[in-house]
C-alpha cells in the first residue's frame, strides 16, 4: 500500500493564482482531512470529509475549497492564492475518528 | 471551542525519562491523542486515550485524567531518535459531530548525549 500520497511536494505561486493540491489514499478510509502547519504552530484543520460526497469546514476554511467524489481522492483547491497561505499542507486519512490518522508527506507552498 | 496547552520545549539526556504535559479546555471531550513529528516529516500517531488511566506502548505511555482535563506522554529510555515535536490533540463531540481534531502547538523534545 502506498498509504497517503500528496502532490506536488513543493509549489511556488504568485498572489492571485489558483491551484489544486492533490491527495489520495489506498486504505479505503472513509475519513479524510486537510491541515495546514505554520512555523511554531500546531496543525490547523482546513476541511474534512467523512465519506464520498460529504465535506465540512474545519477551523480555517476561508480561501480553500474541497470535494470528495471518490473514497480515494480529496483535492484541496486554493481559489486565489495569498501570501498568508504560505504554509505546509498535510492531508490525512483514517478509517474513522478517533482512530489513527495517517498523514501524507506534505506539500510546501510558498505564495509570493 | 477548544484550547490545548503544552510546553514549547523540553530537553532531556539520552536514557532518561521525560514527561510532556497537555492541558485542555473543551466543551465535549471525547479523547486525547498524541502524535510525533520529526523535522521536515509528517506527523505519526502514537496513542489515544478515551478513559482515565495509563496506556503503555513499548517505551511510550500516555495518561489521561478527565476530571483534571489533563494528560501526558511519558517517554522512557530516551534515544536520540526521539528528538522530535510531540502534539496532543482532542476530539470534541460537540463540534462537527466529533469529526474534528484540534491540535496543540506542540512540544519540541531535544535529547542530548
Amino acid at each position: 500500500n502506498a498509504g497517503v500520497t500528496q502532490t506536488p511536494k513543493f509549489q511556488v505561486l504568485k498572489t492571485g493564482q489558483s491551484m489544486t493540491l492533490q491527495c489520495a489514499q489506498d486504505m479505503n478510509h472513509e475519513y479524510m482531512s486537510w491541515y495546514r502547519q505554520d512555523p511554531g504552530m500546531g496543525l490547523r484543520l482546513i476541511h474534512y470529509s467523512v465519506g464520498a460526497g460529504i465535506t465540512d469546514q474545519g477551523e480555517v476554511p476561508n480561501g480553500y475549497n474541497v470535494s470528495r467524489s471518490t473514497t480515494e481522492d480529496f483535492p484541496l483547491r486554493l481559489l486565489s492564492a495569498a501570501p498568508s497561505q504560505t504554509s505546509v499542507y498535510f492531508c490525512a486519512s483514517a478509517y474513522t475518528l478517533p482512530g489513527e490518522q495517517f498523514f501524507g508527506p506534505g506539500t510546501r507552498l510558498t505564495v509570493l | 471551542g477548544q484550547s490545548l496547552e503544552q510546553p514549547s520545549e523540553v530537553t532531556a539526556v539520552e536514557g532518561a525519562i521525560v514527561q510532556i504535559n497537555c492541558t485542555y479546555q473543551t466543551s465535549g471531550f471525547y479523547g486525547l491523542s498524541w502524535y510525533q513529528q520529526h523535522d521536515g516529516g509528517a506527523p505519526t500517531f502514537l496513542s489515544y486515550n478515551a478513559l482515565d488511566g495509563l496506556e503503555e506502548t513499548g517505551r511510550f505511555s500516555s495518561f489521561l485524567s478527565r476530571s483534571d482535563s489533563y494528560g501526558y506522554l511519558l517517554l522512557q529510555e530516551l534515544q536520540m531518535k526521539d528528538s522530535a515535536s510531540y502534539f496532543c490533540a482532542v476530539r470534541d463531540m460537540l463540534t462537527g459531530g466529533g469529526n474534528k481534531l484540534t491540535f496543540g502547538t506542540g512540544t519540541q523534545l531535544k535529547v542530548e548525549l
